[in-house]
């Protein structure tokens, strides 16, 4: 019940199109919903979050997408660029997002030319 | 920007060694947290740490763990006796106090960890 399953696994994207990564959760106790970006040999670094009581949120180029009936997740980024080849994760925690984050597996991104 | 800082960046030690690792959070946070990721892995929560106690720990987190924050400003994980399982990327973060806008973690840079 802890768990947070996202997908894809992978995703490659041509520049400009719209790289979509999607998580799925079961624990109704999550209300703080972050997505993380890491670049390899880097510690993950808060991208963008949002708490369920908002169906959307965007920052610039990146927005999530909220379905808290479905408890269903995702992130949009629009206008993919190289720069955004990264992995991603999706993560929850409670308690106003000061309890443990559980992450979700990652997206490996790959913005291609 | 501020950063929370790890040392070593990696450590190699021998199988039943004990391994400290170090961070130095962000000045004014207050909630402080070892992650450790396997390589290719999910995240994985050890152990959350507040007000100079330990406020949550996962399963990962036996008796083989320990943290500390023997200062005002260093932040420590002990491995009594490290296992080759025990490989993997070691992160810190910090958080502000609570109410503050930015509700996000900040992560350092890990520390990696090879048992041989």
């Amino acid at each position: 019940q802890q768990q947070v399953k996202q997908s894809p696994q992978s995703l490659i994207v041509q520049k400009g199109g719209i790289s979509i990564i999607n998580c799925a959760y079961e624990n109704t106790a999550f209300d703080y919903f972050p997505w993380y970006q890491q670049f390899p040999g880097k510690g993950p670094a808060l991208l963008i979050a949002i708490r369920p009581d908002v169906s959307e949120k965007k920052e610039g180029r990146f927005t999530i997408s909220f379905n808290k009936s479905a408890k269903q997740f995702s992130l949009h980024i629009m206008d993919s660029q190289p720069g955004d080849s990264a992995t991603y994760f999706c993560a929850a925690s409670s308690g106003g997002g000061y309890q443990k984050v559980t992450f979700g597996t990652g997206t490996k991104l790959q913005v291609i030319p | 920007e501020p950063e929370v800082t790890q040392t070593p960046s990696h450590q190699v030690t021998q199988m039943g060694q004990e391994v400290i690792l170090r961070c130095v959070p962000i000045s004014n946070h207050l909630y402080f947290y070892w992650y450790r990721q396997i390589l290719g892995q999910k995240v994985e929560f050890l152990v959350s740490f507040y007000n100079n106690e330990i406020s949550e720990k996962s399963e990962i987190f036996d008796d083989q763990f320990s943290v500390e924050r023997p200062d005002g400003s260093n932040f420590t994980l002990k491995i009594r006796s490290t296992k080759l399982e025990d490989s993997a990327m070691y992160f810190c973060a910090s958080r502000p106090i609570q109410g503050a806008r930015d509700y996000g973690y900040t992560f350092g840079s890990g520390t990696r960890l090879t048992v041989v």
